[in-house]
């Protein structure tokens, strides 16, 4: 069975820009959550997606978005970036149930850097 | 609040060492699950156990094991005859019942295996 994908896995931009990261989970997993990873704040939550729903959201401003599509790709929009927006996104995706926890399948990630 | 603490930031050990990578959460959930994840270089987040609440019982992978006490709110894991490529950074993260996929993450602690 393929892993998760991501990408592109490395992308460059500058600041004021707008930016696309697509995932594609396992075959069959239904839930995609998004992560950033940076030296300074380590691994925070995005947002999941469930059945093409946002089902849970962390803290982050209203500049990053998600959606999801009826194949369980996903998509994350980061806009206007700012310097402090470079950081590793992670996907991960897990069969996705209303109840227990999944485990989560991560993706190689992709590094965003802004200039 | 959730939370994980990982007061190992960096440990250095040499070949054939066992060592102890410590974990310790906070959560008010009576159910919850513990996860750990190894990060290599490369990136992506290889998934390694998980542990609901309710099952203390510890555990044994090869060189890999798990230490869970509720008692101390604790989740530590160790490598036993450690190898080179064990090398990386590992993550202890939490999530709890309600919370979809959402894991909170701690700091990670980097493993340095020299030979």
């Amino acid at each position: 069975k393929a892993g998760v994908t991501q990408t592109p896995r490395y992308l460059i931009k500058t600041r004021g820009q707008q930016v696309t990261l697509s995932c594609s989970p396992i075959s069959g997993h239904r839930s995609v959550s998004w992560y950033q990873q940076t030296p300074g704040q380590g691994l925070q939550f995005l947002f999941e997606y469930f059945s093409e729903t946002q089902r849970n959201k962390g803290n982050f401003p209203g500049r990053f978005s998600g959606r999801q599509f009826s194949n369980s790709r996903s998509e994350m929009n980061v806009s206007t970036l700012e310097l402090g927006d470079s950081a590793l996104y992670l996907c991960a995706s897990s069969p996705g149930r209303e109840g227990p926890t999944d485990t989560q399948y991560f993706g190689p990630g992709t590094r965003l850097t802004v200039l | 609040a959730q939370k994980v603490t990982q007061a190992q930031t960096e440990i250095s050990v040499v070949e054939k060492e066992d060592v102890t990578l410590d974990c310790v959460y906070e959560t008010r959930d009576t159910t919850y699950y513990l996860f750990w994840y190894k990060q290599p270089p490369s990136g992506e987040l290889v998934f390694l156990i998980r542990r609901n609440s309710f099952d203390e019982q510890n555990e044994i992978s090869g060189r890999y094991s798990w230490n869970f006490q509720k008692s101390t709110s604790s989740f530590n894991f160790t490598i036993t005859a450690s190898q080179v490529v064990d090398s990386a950074v590992y993550f202890c993260a939490l999530s709890y019942n309600n919370a979809g996929n959402m894991l909170t993450f701690g700091g990670g602690t980097r493993l340095m295996v020299k030979p």
